[in-house]
C-alpha cells in the first residue's frame, strides 16, 4: 500500500483557516486520497475525499498537488470543535479497508 | 448522510465471558463491513473484513477463533470476543461500505470494551 506522511500535530487559532498537508510520494494512479477526523472517544468521520481534481464540500475543501504526490486539507474557518486527529488515507476504493497511520492532532485554541 | 450504530457503546465484563457487538447501517445497505481495533494513544488496527453472506477475512495475528463474525444480512454485522480477557479491552470500530459505489466508508460510533 501507498504510505502518506504528515506532521504529528498542529496547532491553529480560532476562526483562522488551517492547511493540513500530506505527502504520498508513491500514490498511484488509482489511488483515491481521503480524510478522515477522529474526535476523541468516537469513531472516525469522514471529511472528504478526491482523485485528481480539488474537491469543496460544507466542512473542507481539498487541494490535490498537479502530480498528486502531495495533497492540503482546508479548513476554512477553525472552531474549538474542529479539534481532531486528522487522517489521510489511500485507497483504490471503499471497498479497501482503510490503514490509519497515525494522523495530525490538531490543536485549536481560542 | 449515511449513518452507522454500534451496540452497545461500551461494555464492562468479567475476565472469560463472551461479548458481541452489533454493528449497523442504518440508511444504506452495505455489502463489506470492516472491524477496527484501538487501544489508547494507537492509530486504529483492522482487525477484519467481512461480506455479506461469507466467511469474515481476517488480519494476520487476530485470532478467527476469539474474534467471531458474522455478517447475516446487507444491514448488519457483528462481532463476538469470546472469552474476553483484559487484554482485549479496546475501542472497538465498525465501518461499512455502500452497496452502491462511492469512493468511502462510514464509520460507527464505536464501542468500549473493559473486561477486568
Amino acid at each position: 500500500d501507498a504510505k502518506t506522511t504528515q506532521p504529528n500535530s498542529m496547532e491553529s487559532n480560532e476562526e483562522e483557516p488551517v492547511h493540513l498537508p500530506c505527502n504520498h510520494s508513491t500514490i498511484s494512479g488509482t489511488d483515491y486520497i481521503h480524510w478522515y477526523r477522529q474526535l476523541p472517544s468516537q469513531g472516525p468521520e469522514y471529511v472528504i475525499h478526491g482523485l485528481t481534481s480539488n474537491v469543496n464540500n460544507r466542512m473542507a475543501s481539498l487541494a490535490i498537488a498537479e502530480d498528486r504526490k502531495s495533497s492540503t486539507l482546508i479548513l476554512h474557518r477553525a472552531t474549538l470543535r474542529d479539534a481532531a486527529v486528522y487522517y489521510c488515507i489511500l485507497s483504490k476504493d471503499s471497498g479497501y479497508a482503510l490503514n490509519f497511520g497515525k494522523g495530525t492532532s490538531l490543536l485549536v485554541t481560542p | 448522510g449515511a449513518v452507522v450504530s454500534q451496540h452497545p457503546s461500551w461494555v464492562i465484563c468479567k475476565s472469560g465471558t463472551s461479548v458481541k457487538i452489533e454493528c449497523r447501517s442504518l440508511d444504506f445497505q452495505a455489502t463489506t463491513m470492516f472491524w477496527y481495533r484501538q487501544f489508547p494513544k494507537q492509530s486504529l488496527m483492522l482487525m477484519a473484513t467481512s461480506n455479506e453472506g461469507s466467511k469474515a477475512t481476517y488480519e494476520q495475528g487476530v485470532e478467527k477463533d476469539k474474534f467471531l463474525i458474522n455478517h447475516a444480512s446487507l444491514t448488519l454485522s457483528t462481532l463476538t470476543v469470546t472469552s474476553a480477557h483484559p487484554e482485549d479491552s479496546s475501542f472497538y470500530i465498525c465501518s461499512a461500505k455502500r452497496l452502491a459505489g462511492l469512493e468511502t466508508q462510514y464509520f460507527g460510533p464505536g464501542t468500549r470494551l473493559l473486561v477486568l
